[in-house]
């Protein structure tokens, strides 16, 4: 089974409106980490958000906010105030526990295009 | 601060010959990490060290090697290329303890095996 699964290929959002890009994930391990990344067409990998699967709360990072849902396992990216920067590809990750490796699983991405 | 630099930028290589990507980091990781990424697949884990001196395997390690004899390098090794390795290979680091642990990502390798 896929450990990260984003099942939109491509989105479209009009700037200045806010976009979800979905990510659920699958693990047995209590204890984990779950990241955004952002890939701009220069090849670059950013680091965007982070949440913790012990975290109360939705994790927040300027117009970037995580949606935890665990029981659902999905960990969406919501972006608010879309800009034409924000055109990129976009990966979900997980950091599984110390103890099961700390190897990081990625997504296969979402293509974001904000149109002006 | 350089952060996570990798060498050479890119490569055309022909089949059958041995190439080293060298990934040096300057942020005292303890953890290394080398992934290929190829249209639609993602990011794929090839190796991964969590300490200098021990390796692991990650979901795609056939054809690769990789050494940590100190904390700033992690070089991977193609023994003998095959045109299904060419791809983009980017390393990265990340801490073990403190937290989020994120991974910096060093800039990638852009290999062309013919």
């Amino acid at each position: 089974a896929q450990k990260i699964t984003q099942t939109q290929p491509g989105m479209f959002v009009q700037e200045k409106e806010a976009v979800t890009l979905d990510c659920t994930y699958d693990t047995s391990d209590p204890s984990y980490g779950l990241f955004w990344y952002k890939q701009p067409s220069s090849g670059e990998m950013i680091f965007l958000i982070y949440q913790g699967s012990y975290d109360q709360q939705n994790a927040t990072e300027g117009r970037y906010s995580l949606n935890f849902q665990k029981a659902r396992k999905s960990a969406n990216l919501v972006i608010s105030a879309s800009q034409l920067g924000d055109s990129a590809m976009y990966f979900c990750a997980m950091r599984e526990g110390i103890n099961t490796g700390n190897q990081f699983y990625f997504g296969t991405g979402t293509s974001l295009t904000v149109i002006p | 601060i350089a952060g996570i630099t990798q060498a050479p930028t890119s490569q055309i290589l022909a089949a059958g010959r041995r190439m080293t990507l060298r990934c040096t980091q300057d942020m005292r990781h303890n953890a290394m990490y080398w992934y290929r990424q190829d249209l639609g697949l993602g990011l794929r884990l090839i190796h991964y060290s969590n300490t200098a001196g021990t390796t692991g395997k990650g979901e795609v390690p056939d054809g690769y090697s990789v050494s940590r004899a100190n904390t700033d390098d992690f070089p991977l090794t193609l023994a003998s290329a095959v045109p299904s390795q060419t791809s983009v290979y980017f390393c990265a680091s990340s801490e073990l303890a403190g937290g989020p642990y994120e991974q910096y990502f060093g800039p990638g390798t852009r290999l062309t095996v013919t």
